[in-house]
């Protein structure tokens, strides 16, 4: 099945511990992204990457790294949480031209403490 | 920078009516603009795409349509049924690059037997 899988779905941390979330798509797509979302702000876009070792900033990247090693895998690292980083995030990832659709995971729901 | 605007109240509808979402958007004309459906804690899912030369766009009870001159995009669902009811974003690239896709907050719909 096609699918992006996120893990964890909930994850509970204090500020200050580093943390990663992973994202992997079956589906050879070339482009991928993160996504945090936040009640009446939207979805927001952290990072994204075109394709492997091609990553760019996005509306909010502060705080935040990525990596994008391998085609199918585009982990979140979170070097020193803090509690406005808590919110719902989306990994999301489509072939890369401006008509793909974006096939999203199920989310990771992040409380920083 | 760019601003996408949904109506942030939810729209109550009747079961069989049609339901319309606006979405508006400022300065920058994108050369797609998308649709996603998202039901609570759940990951967007791609609807329909529409380019910037299409007026319309139709997927069986989903028609989209696109106004570069007013700069917005209305959804509409026909004949709308509970299993409708959900939040409804609408997305567009906001650069000449494609990478950088930005979303509306979304508008709840509610379809009531």
């Amino acid at each position: 099945e096609a699918q992006v899988t996120q893990n964890p779905r909930y994850l509970i941390t204090v500020t200050g511990k580093k943390l990663t979330v992973t994202c992997s798509q079956n589906m050879n797509h070339e482009y991928m992204s993160w996504y945090r979302q936040d009640p009446g702000l939207g979805l927001r876009q952290i990072y994204y990457s075109m394709n492997v070792e091609v990553t760019d900033k996005g509306d909010v990247p502060e705080g935040y790294k990525v990596s994008r090693k391998e085609k199918r895998n585009f982990p979140l690292i979170l070097e020193s949480p803090s509690p406005n980083q808590t919110s719902l995030y989306f990994c999301a990832s489509s072939f890369g031209r401006a008509d793909s659709p974006l096939h999203f995971g199920n989310g990771t729901r992040l409380t920083v403490t | 920078s760019q601003k996408i605007e949904q109506n942030s109240e939810a729209l109550n509808i009747q079961e069989g009516k049609t339901a319309t979402l606006t979405c508006n958007y400022t300065n920058y004309s994108p050369a797609y603009l998308q649709w996603y459906r998202q039901d609570p804690g759940r990951g967007p899912v791609f609807l329909l795409l529409i380019r910037e030369n299409e007026k319309e766009k139709r997927k069986e009870r989903l028609k989209v349509t696109f106004d570069t001159t007013l700069k917005q995009s209305l959804f509409h669902i026909t004949a709308s049924q509970p299993a409708d009811s959900a939040t409804y974003l609408c997305a567009l690239d906001i650069t000449d690059s494609w990478g950088k896709l930005q979303f509306g907050a979304g508008t709840q719909v509610v379809v009531t037997p």
